[in-house]
């Protein structure tokens, strides 16, 4: 059985502040994402990454996979109170389109 | 563009009730579909997935089933709710080849009482 843990659980911090979530897997994942979720709402797709060691950046958010495709983390520079929110790191592990399994997530508090 | 559709957003429901909520999927064909099931804004269990009309695979033995009546259309039900049935829903869908993100609906709170 695959297992994704993510840390820390919670992150309480300044806006303006730098910070960074992980997420490790118990075994080779074939692709990973990164979803943001708000309270009350469904999780919304950040990235997909697909290749061992790749980066992506998305404004503020730098993802980073590592080369044994096991892990990730998200790093996220100037903290703004929009930030806060649930994030969820999801993998495959099988095939083109395997099913994903979620990661019990970071919970982001931005205080102003 | 594609648009995911779920309903009902919240459901107070006495235990021992049915249940039925409905998720449909706009602006694509043959889609993979989830359930997901998300307690206290945590991580995401699946319940259920399909990849056509009338195949269901299940992933967790519950109180709950699943249907897929048509390619956009993807059903959960129960017979008689139980008090641990209570938590957040949410359906998903993804392009049937991957690797492609999944698309969330907006989720249907479930209060069983």
């Amino acid at each position: 059985t695959q297992l994704l843990e993510q840390s820390p659980q919670f992150l309480s911090i300044q806006e303006g502040e730098n910070l960074t979530v992980y997420c490790n897997s118990s075994s080779v994942f074939s692709s990973l994402q990164w979803y943001r979720q708000e309270p009350g709402e469904g999780p919304v797709l950040l990235v997909t990454v697909v290749t061992g060691g790749e980066v992506k950046k998305l404004k503020r958010l730098t993802f980073q996979f590592g080369d044994a495709r096991k892990d990730s983390s998200l790093h996220i520079t100037a903290a703004q109170p929009g930030d806060t929110g649930l994030y969820l790191c999801a993998a495959s592990y099988g095939g083109s389109q395997g099913n994903l399994i979620f990661g019990k997530g970071t919970k982001l508090s931005v205080k102003p | 563009s594609q648009t995911i559709h779920q309903w009902p957003a919240t459901l107070v429901q006495p235990v021992g009730s049915p249940l039925s909520l409905e998720c449909t999927v706009e602006g694509t064909s043959n889609p993979n579909l989830y359930w997901y099931r998300q307690a206290a804004g945590r991580g995401l269990q699946l319940l259920f997935y399909s990849v056509g009309i009338g195949q269901i695979s299940s992933e967790v033995p519950q109180n709950l089933s699943a249907s897929r009546p048509q390619d956009r259309q993807f059903i959960l039900s129960s017979k008689k709710l139980l008090l641990s049935d209570s938590g957040f829903y949410l359906c998903a869908w993804s392009p049937p080849w991957g690797p492609h993100g999944y698309t969330f609906g907006s989720g249907t709170r479930l209060t069983v009482v």
